[in-house]
């Protein structure tokens, strides 16, 4: 069974500082992999993906990851973070059964502060 | 851009009531996911509808059912509702004809069972 971890619950961070969010990833296939992120209340937007190809995958609002294969995991990143990057953050693995229509597997999230 | 639409975005229900939550996805997608996501808790996979036909299924209760129509729309419905099912719910949308049927999350439907 596919299963995401998410190891930080919480992260507070500078403004301007720079920000790692883990992501390690379980999963029997080639996966596909996101992070969304999700301010109070409101729905999911999706920041990246990645499914084959560069390892490095550039995303909206500054935000890049990394799929590291050999270490099951996908890394997001953000050089300096801005006060209204505060939200949670979740990385989800998708299906590539081949079927298509597969649902996501969320990890727990990762809260997110940003300090002034 | 046009985006997952959902209705109501807000309903409150009574103990053994049903609901009804309907879902519009994005134009041209053809494929449909519900989601639940409980207080402080991420999103829990129920059921997704590609082409009027259920293609995955998680964790949805026997209580719930749903399906996709002809113009794609969707409707999950809930019966004998119990305070736990107080949740966020999310549907998403995507394009199976796509490389890597991304889903795209509407901005969801609070229910609150009193």
């Amino acid at each position: 069974a596919q299963s995401v971890t998410q190891p930080d619950i919480h992260i507070t961070v500078s403004e301007g500082a720079s920000l790692e969010l883990r992501c390690n990833y379980s999963y029997g296939a080639t996966p596909y992999l996101f992070w969304y992120v999700q301010s109070p209340g409101q729905g999911l937007q999706l920041l990246l993906k990645y499914f084959s190809g560069d390892t490095l995958v550039q995303g909206i609002k500054g935000f890049e990851a990394e799929f590291k294969r050999s270490q099951s995991s996908f890394n997001l990143r953000k050089p300096s973070v801005h006060w209204s990057d505060a939200a949670e953050y979740f990385c989800a693995v998708g299906g590539n059964s081949g079927g298509g229509a597969d649902g996501l597997t969320f990890g727990k999230g990762t809260h997110l502060i940003i300090q002034p | 851009a046009a985006g997952v639409i959902q209705s109501p975005r807000h309903l409150i229900k009574e103990k053994r009531e049903t609901a009804t939550l309907k879902c519009y996805p994005i134009p041209r997608h053809d494929t449909v996911y519900w989601y639940q996501q409980g207080p402080g808790q991420d999103p829990q996979f129920l059921i997704s509808f590609y082409e009027k036909m259920q293609s995955d299924k998680g964790s949805i209760p026997d209580r719930f059912s749903a399906q996709q129509f002809s113009d794609y729309h969707s409707e999950l419905n809930m019966s004998s509702l119990e305070l736990g099912d107080s949740a966020l719910y999310f549907c998403a949308s995507s394009s199976i004809r796509t490389i890597t049927d991304t889903q795209y999350f509407g901005p969801g439907t609070r229910l609150t069972v009193l």
